[in-house]
């Protein structure tokens, strides 16, 4: 069974970092790309970035390119974000997610996201 | 950026009835399109991929149409586990982008 358990969500001040981390398991970890995806408080679904299975590729959406830093350790069988200059309008619960397969960075499998909070 | 746009917004429908979703792409996205599910306090799931194709455990009643810029979801004889809302999203293009939600409602 495909498990994704993200972690390091919280309370940061503006202009702060955090970084978030997802552990995944049930799956061939190295084979999928994988996402996060935020969702701010009774808002829609934003894509925030992606990476592809081997690390070789990654994508920012606009509103985190220069910000946010995607990475995967493959060994580890995790995903992490790297957040910095983080604002108020980063606050949101923020989801991983593995690919459906073939490389098409379709959100197929979801954990039940970490919560971050921009505020001071 | 490909802008994604549902309706309606919010749609009211009683059990054992069907119900219609929209999607609108403000460019070709081909056949790239899905659509997800996501209740209160949970994540999103995914249900359809590929326009018409359900993912793994999803149940016969949700079908899916379309191609380019305009797409439907068909749920048909509502049951009361498919009251929530509905995201589509295109995977043609990035960034990759959502629509802004139907909300399924009881009647």
């Amino acid at each position: 069974e495909v498990q994704l358990v993200e972690s390091g969500g919280g309370l940061v001040q503006p202009g702060g970092s955090l970084r978030l981390s997802c552990a995944a398991s049930g799956f061939s970890f190295s084979s999928y790309a994988m996402s996060w995806v935020r969702q701010a408080p009774g808002k829609g679904l934003e894509w925030v970035s992606s990476i592809s299975d081997t690390s070789g590729s990654t994508y920012y959406a606009d509103s985190v390119k220069g910000r946010f830093t995607i990475s995967r350790d493959n060994y580890e069988n995790t995903v992490s974000l790297q957040m910095n200059s983080l604002t108020a309008e980063d606050t949101a619960v923020y989801y991983c997610a593995k690919d459906v397969g073939s490389g098409s960075y379709l959100f197929g499998n979801w954990g039940q996201g970490t919560r971050v909070t921009v505020s001071s | 950026e490909i802008v994604m746009t549902q309706s309606p917004a919010t749609l009211s429908v009683s059990p054992g009835e069907g119900a219609t979703l929209s999607c609108r792409a403000s460019q070709s996205v081909t056949s790239n399109l899905a659509w997800y599910q996501q209740k209160p306090g949970q994540a999103p799931r995914l249900l359809i991929y590929g326009v018409s194709t359900r993912a793994p455990g999803i149940p016969a009643r949700f079908s899916g149409s379309g191609f380019g810029t305009e797409f439907t979801m068909t749920l048909s004889s509502l049951q009361s586990e498919d009251f929530a809302v509905y995201y589509c999203q295109q995977y043609n293009n990035w960034p990759r982008s959502f629509g802004q939600g139907t909300k399924l409602e009881i009647k």
